[in-house]
C-alpha cells in the first residue's frame, strides 16, 4: 500500500479543458508539496501547502490542502500543451527530512 | 535559485561493471542529499539519505553494498552502482537540502542520470 495515492494515474485531455488531480493518504502531514516533472528531467517544485484547508493559486493551477491535512488536490483550468508532464505530490515522512512521493499522475494535453 | 547538477546525464555500461554518479550543489552547502530511483512511468522512490561526513541511511530493500554512497564534502555526494545488471537500469535522481534553511525547507533536485546496463 502506497502512503500517498494519486488519482487518476493517467489523464489525456484536449487543450482548454479543466482537470483535477487528487492525492490521498490515511496519514496526517505537517505539509504537502506538488511537483511537476518533464521527461528526462528532475521534478520541479510547484507549491507547498501547510495549513489545513489552505488554497494556493499559481496562475491556472489551484492547490488545496484538506482540512484534516490528509489529502490534497491540484486543479488546472484551461489546460495547455505546456502543462503536459508527470505531477507528483510529496510529503515529509520519517522524522521530517525525507520526502515520500505519491504514485504520480501522467497528464497529456493535446491540441 | 539553488542549483543541483548531476554527472553524467546518461551512461551505458556492460553488465558486471560499476558506475559512479555525481551529485553537486552548485551554489549552496548541503549536509544532506538524497538519492532516488525512478522506473519508466513510475514515481520517485527514495533509495538513501546521504549525510556529509557520516554513513548513508538506506531505505528498506535497498542493498547498501550494491549502491555505495559517499558524501565527502558539503557540495558533493556520489552514488556508485557496483556490479551493475540490466535490472539496475533506471533514472537516478539526487536532491540536496540547503543546510541553512529552516523548518519548511526545500529539496532541490538534480536533472537526473539515465543508466542503461546492457
Amino acid at each position: 500500500t502506497q502512503l500517498l495515492e494519486q488519482s487518476p494515474q493517467f489523464l489525456s485531455i484536449q487543450e482548454g479543458e479543466n482537470l483535477t488531480v487528487y492525492c490521498n493518504s490515511s496519514s496526517v502531514f505537517s505539509s504537502l508539496q506538488w511537483y511537476r516533472q518533464e521527461p528526462g528531467e528532475g521534478p520541479v517544485l510547484l507549491v507547498t501547502v501547510v495549513t489545513g484547508g489552505e488554497v494556493k493559486k499559481l496562475k491556472r493551477l489551484t492547490f488545496q490542502f484538506g482540512d484534516a491535512r490528509k489529502d490534497s488536490s491540484l486543479h488546472i483550468t484551461a489546460a495547455q500543451p505546456g502543462d503536459t508532464g508527470l505531477y507528483l505530490c510529496a510529503a515529509r515522512t520519517g522524522g521530517g527530512n525525507k520526502l515520500t512521493f505519491g504514485t504520480g499522475t501522467q497528464l497529456k494535453v493535446e491540441l | 535559485g539553488a542549483v543541483v547538477s548531476q554527472h553524467p546525464s546518461w551512461v551505458i555500461c556492460k553488465s558486471g561493471t560499476s558506475v559512479k554518479i555525481e551529485c553537486r550543489s552548485l551554489d549552496f552547502q548541503a549536509t544532506t542529499m538524497f538519492w532516488y530511483r525512478q522506473f519508466p512511468k513510475q514515481s520517485l522512490m527514495l533509495m538513501a539519505t546521504s549525510n556529509e561526513g557520516s554513513k548513508a541511511t538506506y531505505e528498506q530493500g535497498v542493498e547498501k553494498d550494491k549502491f555505495l554512497i559517499n558524501h565527502a564534502s558539503l557540495t558533493l555526494s556520489t552514488l556508485t552502482v557496483t556490479s551493475a545488471h540490466p535490472e539496475d537500469s533506471s533514472f537516478y535522481i539526487c536532491s540536496a537540502r540547503d543546510s541553512w534553511q529552516g523548518l519548511f525547507d526545500e529539496q532541490f533536485f538534480g536533472p537526473g542520470t539515465r543508466l542503461t546496463v546492457l
